[in-house]
C-alpha cells in the first residue's frame, strides 16, 4: 500500500537552530515528490519539487534533498517566521495527477 | 505567477442549506482541479478530481450528491455543499493543475472555512 509519513510530528528549534524534517514514502512509480508550508487557516504554498533521487532543491534557508526512500527538508539558522507546517506529497504513477499527502511537521522557531 | 484564489474564505450557514464554494484560476488555466478537505491539525484529504467538462471523480468514501462539483470553464470550479450538516464544518481547499505546460505541481488556494450550525 502507498504510503508517506512525516517525522517528527512537531518541532521545537530554537532561533538560529538548524534541523531537518523527514519525508519517507512507500509508491509504486515516483512521478514526483512535493514541499508545501501551510500556515494556519491557509492554503498551503508550493515550495519544492523533486522526480530523482540524488536531486536537490534550495530556496533560502530551506534545501530539499530526495532519495529513494525518503526525502529532508533541511532548514539552515531558521527565523520566527519559519515557523508552519510542512506538507510533503508525492505523485505516482498510479495515482494519475493525484497526490497523496503526508501528516506534515509543526514547526516552532522560538526567538 | 500561479494563483488560485477562492470564494468565500468564510462562511457560516444553518443546517440543511446549501452552500456554494468558487475556486478559480487566476493567471492561468487548469483542465484539472482538485478539493481537498482539511480536519484541524490534520493532514489534507482529496475530496474529488475535477476535470473541465467532464463528470468529477470522487474518492472513496465521498458522497457524490452531497458535494457537487461542477468545473465549467478552465478557470472556475465550484464546490457545493447541499443540505449541509455540523458535521460537515471543516476548512475546505481547492487546487490546480496549469493545463498548457508541463507542469505537475498543484497550486492551492486560500482555502473556504465552512461553519454549519
Amino acid at each position: 500500500e502507498d504510503q508517506v509519513t512525516q517525522s517528527p510530528e512537531a518541532l521545537r528549534l530554537q532561533e538560529g537552530e538548524s534541523s531537518s524534517l523527514n519525508c519517507s514514502y512507500t509508491v509504486s512509480g515516483l512521478r514526483g515528490l512535493f514541499w508545501y508550508r501551510q500556515d494556519p487557516g491557509k492554503g498551503p504554498e508550493f515550495l519544492f519539487t523533486l522526480y530523482s533521487a540524488g536531486e536537490e532543491k534550495e530556496k533560502e534557508r530551506l534545501k530539499a534533498t530526495l532519495t529513494k526512500k525518503e526525502s529532508f527538508l533541511h532548514i539552515t539558522a531558521p527565523k520566527p517566521e519559519d515557523s508552519a507546517t510542512y506538507l510533503c506529497a508525492v505523485q505516482a504513477n498510479n495515482y494519475g495527477q493525484n497526490f497523496v499527502f503526508g501528516p506534515g511537521t509543526r514547526l516552532s522557531v522560538l526567538p | 505567477g500561479a494563483v488560485v484564489s477562492q470564494h468565500p474564505s468564510r462562511v457560516i450557514c444553518k443546517s440543511g442549506t446549501s452552500v456554494k464554494i468558487e475556486c478559480r484560476s487566476l493567471d492561468f488555466q487548469a483542465t484539472t482541479m482538485f478539493w481537498y478537505r482539511q480536519f484541524p491539525k490534520q493532514s489534507l484529504m482529496l475530496m474529488a478530481t475535477s476535470n473541465e467538462g467532464s463528470k468529477a471523480t470522487y474518492e472513496q468514501g465521498v458522497e457524490k450528491d452531497k458535494f457537487l462539483i461542477n468545473h465549467a470553464s478552465l478557470t472556475l470550479s465550484t464546490l457545493t455543499v447541499t443540505s449541509a450538516h455540523p458535521e460537515d464544518s471543516s476548512f475546505y481547499i481547492c487546487s490546480a493543475i496549469p493545463g498548457l505546460t508541463r507542469s505537475v505541481e498543484q497550486f492551492f488556494g486560500p482555502g473556504t472555512r465552512l461553519t454549519v450550525l
